[in-house]
């Protein structure tokens, strides 16, 4: 099985400022065929359920404010929310669908 | 608008079986891969297993932590979405959610809680 390793585990940033997440995965999810990276990622606030952010490494799903981002390719991957807000308190979770599905355990981001 | 409502949880005594339903609505659901994934209290997101639609032989992959004691089904003529779940563990306490597709999720039902307690 895939391996996804996100860090840290938790994260402090203050309102309008950068936050980064990371996502490692123990084997390259970038799929030669047709040069697509097989990583999602998804933000869960609190009692709610998970919601898409990004899907093939770095398109934004629908309706996702154009603050988060992603990037990376092969083991690498990387979220950013350029300018935190208020609303942005959640825990995110990296995703690989190369080999069936694995997640990451989870970034808890607070202000 | 795209629908998935799970249901079937509640509290299950150890060594027993329990089988949760997703209703699904909005979409043509014998086109549409179907996967499950729970989420244990106070912890992360893992992945289940899924089904494939009836055009790839309704195929079913499992998470190893659950092969050989969860089955996923489907009845396309309602458009569910089963999870049989057999031989309970504590560890199996989580609320459990149903999502369309296999590959990325963005539609997910609200989830139902499964409590394996004695």
């Amino acid at each position: 099985d895939i391996v996804m390793t996100q860090s840290p585990d938790s994260l402090a940033v203050s309102l309008g400022e950068r936050a980064t997440i990371n996502c490692k995965s123990s084997q390259s999810v970038l799929y030669s065929s047709n040069n697509k990276n097989y990583l999602a990622w998804y933000q869960q606030k609190p009692g709610q359920t998970p919601k898409l952010l990004i899907y093939w490494a770095s398109t934004r799903e629908s309706g996702v404010p154009d603050r988060f981002s992603g990037s990376g390719s092969g083991t690498d991957f990387t979220l950013t929310i350029s300018s935190l807000q208020a609303e942005d308190v959640a825990v995110y979770y990296c995703q690989q669908y190369y080999s069936t599905v694995t997640f990451g355990q989870g970034t808890r981001l607070e202000i | 608008e795209v629908q998935l409502v799970e249901s079937g949880g509640g509290l299950v005594q150890p060594g027993r079986s329990l089988r949760l339903s997703c209703t699904a609505s909005g979409f043509t659901f014998s086109n549409s891969a179907m996967s499950w994934v729970r989420q244990a209290p106070g912890k992360g997101l893992e992945w289940v297993g899924f089904i494939r639609s009836n055009a790839y032989g309704g195929a079913t992959e499992y998470a190893a932590s659950v092969k050989d004691k969860f089955i996923i089904s489907r009845d396309d003529s309602r458009s569910i979405a089963y999870l049989q779940m057999n031989s309970l563990k504590t560890e199996d306490t989580a609320v459990y959610y149903c999502t369309g597709g296999i590959y990325y999720y963005n539609y997910w039902g609200q989830g139902t809680l499964v409590t394996v307690s004695s």
